[in-house]
């Protein structure tokens, strides 16, 4: 089975700061697909990232970039440059197959003006 | 490009009465399509996730059920619904880069 784990129930971040969300994603598989999520006060999910697992390149999106480390099943988040419209929960999220996905608990992340 | 749609927005009812949610999606055909759902402050929990036309794969036993009539149709029912079924719904398609899209969501609160 995969789990997913997010230790951060909330993180804060002053505005232009650089904050970093945690997740684990625990799976057998060599091969699967990992991502982050975003969704803001009006619930609506919102793809930030993907990471291909047999890429070694960490993925970038502007001020979003991950930090994978395949053999920790570790896959943070960075976010530069924070501004106040990246306030929201973030959920961690990965698949084996594209079948089904598996969500961590969220981080509630808060910007600081 | 490709849209999915959710409704109702939201949803008043009272225990014991039935449910139907509708998703659609539009600009792609066979997707995945699933059924999650959300209570408030807390994750995401995965009810029902579809590979093609009537073919449902249920997560989490419980008094709700999923038909998928048409390709891009899905629906998420319920007899009798019950107070613990109040929370936020979301349905989603994956593509074929194995990436989620969401709805916007349907708010039920059971009274």
């Amino acid at each position: 089975a995969q789990t997913v784990t997010q230790s951060q129930p909330e993180m804060s971040v002053q505005e232009a700061e650089t904050v970093t969300l945690s997740c684990t994603y625990d799976t057998s598989e060599s091969d699967y697909y990992l991502f982050w999520y975003k969704q803001p006060p009006s619930r609506q999910m919102i793809l930030v990232i993907r990471q291909e697992a047999y890429k070694q390149q960490n993925a970038t999106e502007n001020r979003f970039s991950v930090n994978f480390q395949k053999a920790a099943k570790s896959f943070s988040l960075k976010i530069s440059d924070s501004q106040l419209g990246d306030a929201a929960m973030y959920f961690c999220a990965g698949t084996n197959t594209g079948n089904q996905f598996y969500f961590g608990t969220g981080t509630s992340l808060t910007v600081i003006p | 490009s490709q849209t999915i749609h959710q409704w109702p927005a939201t949803l008043v009812q009272p225990v014991g009465s039935p449910l139907s949610l509708e998703c659609t999606v539009e600009g792609t055909s066979n997707p995945n399509l699933y059924w999650y759902r959300q209570a408030a402050g807390r994750g995401l929990q995965l009810l029902f996730y579809s590979v093609g036309i009537g073919q449902i794969s249920s997560e989490v036993p419980q008094n709700l059920s999923a038909s998928r009539p048409q390709d891009r149709q899905f629906i998420l029912s319920s007899k009798k619904l019950l107070l613990s079924d109040s929370g936020f719904y979301l349905c989603a398609w994956n593509d074929e880069h194995e990436q989620q899209y969401f709805g916007p969501g349907t708010r039920l609160t059971v009274t």
